[in-house]
């Protein structure tokens, strides 16, 4: 089966702009999560989506960020201004919890690079 | 919150050696236990993982190891290859919440 699909693989813009990623999970796959990577750390959750609906969003600073699961398929993620701190790897990753499997796919990410 | 933790931040191993990773965590409620290993560029891809209802797990040349009483699991690789270098991550999880680990980079040397 197909994994998950992340674009842009990466993207350079400067302090104050606005970016946008997108991300298509595994099919049929009905949680969809959001992850920052910064660099030498472990992924830290900034949404959880089941279906189109919100689940957790508890660490997203949504004072810039903003995320959206329209149709309960595809997602984005947008910041809108970037900060110097978001330079980071932006992972999607999807999960079927069938009966009590959490495992999560990961997608290959996206690195932003903020100037 | 979950507070998690791994040994060593980094390790070195010669080919064929086993290397052996260690994660602590802060959560009694924690009841999936995965690891995770992620290479240069990629996402992290779920190599192994264990349920709060057992103690060990074997999958080839992969194992965990889990305590619940002393708050940690292990990863053992054994007959290590080159291609076993990348960064390993614990992502304890109670639900479907993980809790990624500060990672540990392991290099392989032929």
């Amino acid at each position: 089966e197909a994994g998950v699909a992340q674009s842009p693989r990466y993207k350079i813009i400067e302090k104050r702009q606005s970016v946008a990623f997108w991300c298509n999970p595994i099919s049929g796959h009905a949680t969809l999560y959001w992850y920052q990577q910064i660099l030498g750390q472990g992924p830290k959750l900034l949404i959880q989506f089941q279906n189109n609906g919100v689940v957790d969003d508890s660490q997203l600073p949504k004072d810039r960020f903003s995320a959206e699961r329209l149709k309960g398929v595809d997602s984005t993620l947008k910041i809108q201004p970037a900060k110097l701190e978001d330079s980071a790897v932006y992972l999607c990753a999807s999960s079927s919890l069938l009966g009590a499997v959490y495992e999560q796919y990961f997608g290959p990410g996206t690195r932003l690079t903020v100037t | 919150g979950e507070n998690v933790e791994q040994h060593p931040s980094t390790l070195s191993v010669q080919e064929g050696d086993s290397a052996v990773i260690k994660c602590t965590y802060s959560d009694s409620a924690s009841n999936y236990f995965p690891w995770y290993k992620q290479e240069l560029g990629k996402g992290p891809q779920l190599i192994i993982d264990i349920r709060s209802n057992v103690g060990e797990k074997k999958d080839q040349r992969i194992a965990v190891t889990l305590n619940k009483t002393a708050k940690h699991f292990s990863l053992h690789i054994t007959e290590t290859q080159p291609e076993d270098s990348a960064v390993y991550f614990c992502a304890p999880a109670y639900t479907d919440k993980l809790i990624f680990g500060t990672g540990t980079r392991l290099q392989v040397f032929p």
